[in-house]
């Protein structure tokens, strides 16, 4: 399996809601990123973790909240976002979680279309 | 932390000609420099990648170049096809991650 899968694949919230993404890979990958990523933009990274701890977090506003229950799973909290924060929200996997070893392969899940209204 | 810059922003190219993107990095700790090609809609698909040991790397039509002094790599797509219309992203990562370029239009003119 060489997947890394997403859900769900459209979202829309309001700016006074709950929600979280899900994340999950069965490639035996211990290391896994959040990336956000505008229209017509590169992918922004928001996070990364590395064996299950969160080793990277460039500055992102407290309303996004990660979580890595096992190393087969992240999850995105989402909580009073703001229309701005639409966007493709894309998670990714790598077989090294070392911070010195991010010279390997990511591999891209479909990515979660969130709208905020 | 890495800046990474890519031109051209959009390249339009016959059918069956070739096409070069290049990217240039600012970190000279960077050690890995993958290409993603993303269609509409869709995920970045990793197509080649080269680590800094190696100067040139050959996957069928598309290749990379390394050159490490002037920090800055290419990606050669040979005998283009409609299917390689996409938008394309070169990335450098050191000890904090993947910075991407801001990515390269490719249109395959029939």
């Amino acid at each position: 399996d060489t997947e890394v899968t997403q859900t769900p694949k459209h979202l829309v919230m309001g700016m006074t809601n709950k929600k979280s993404l899900k994340c999950e890979q069965h490639m035996g990958h211990r290391a896994m990123y959040w990336y956000k990523q505008k229209a017509k933009k590169p992918p922004e990274l928001m996070f990364v973790y590395s064996y299950e701890k969160l080793s990277i977090n460039e500055s992102v506003p407290s309303r996004f909240s990660p979580e890595c229950p096992n190393s087969s799973l992240l999850n995105l909290h989402l909580h009073a976002l703001q229309p701005e924060d639409s966007a493709l929200y894309l998670c990714a996997s790598s077989l090294y979680g070392d911070r010195a070893s991010f010279s390997y392969e990511q591999y891209f899940g479909p990515g979660t279309r969130l709208t905020v209204t | 932390g890495e800046n990474v810059e890519q031109h051209p922003s959009t390249l339009s190219v016959q059918e069956g000609d070739s096409a070069v993107i290049k990217c240039t990095y600012s970190d000279s700790a960077s050690n890995y420099f993958p290409w993603y090609k993303q269609e509409l809609g869709k995920r970045p698909q990793l197509i080649i990648d080269i680590r800094s040991n190696v100067g040139e790397k050959k996957d069928q039509r598309i290749a990379v170049t390394l050159n490490k002094t002037a920090k800055h790599f290419s990606l050669h797509i040979t005998e283009t096809q409609p299917e390689d219309s996409a938008v394309y992203f070169c990335a450098a990562t050191g000890i904090d991650g993947l910075t991407f370029g801001k990515g390269t239009h490719l249109i395959i003119q029939p």
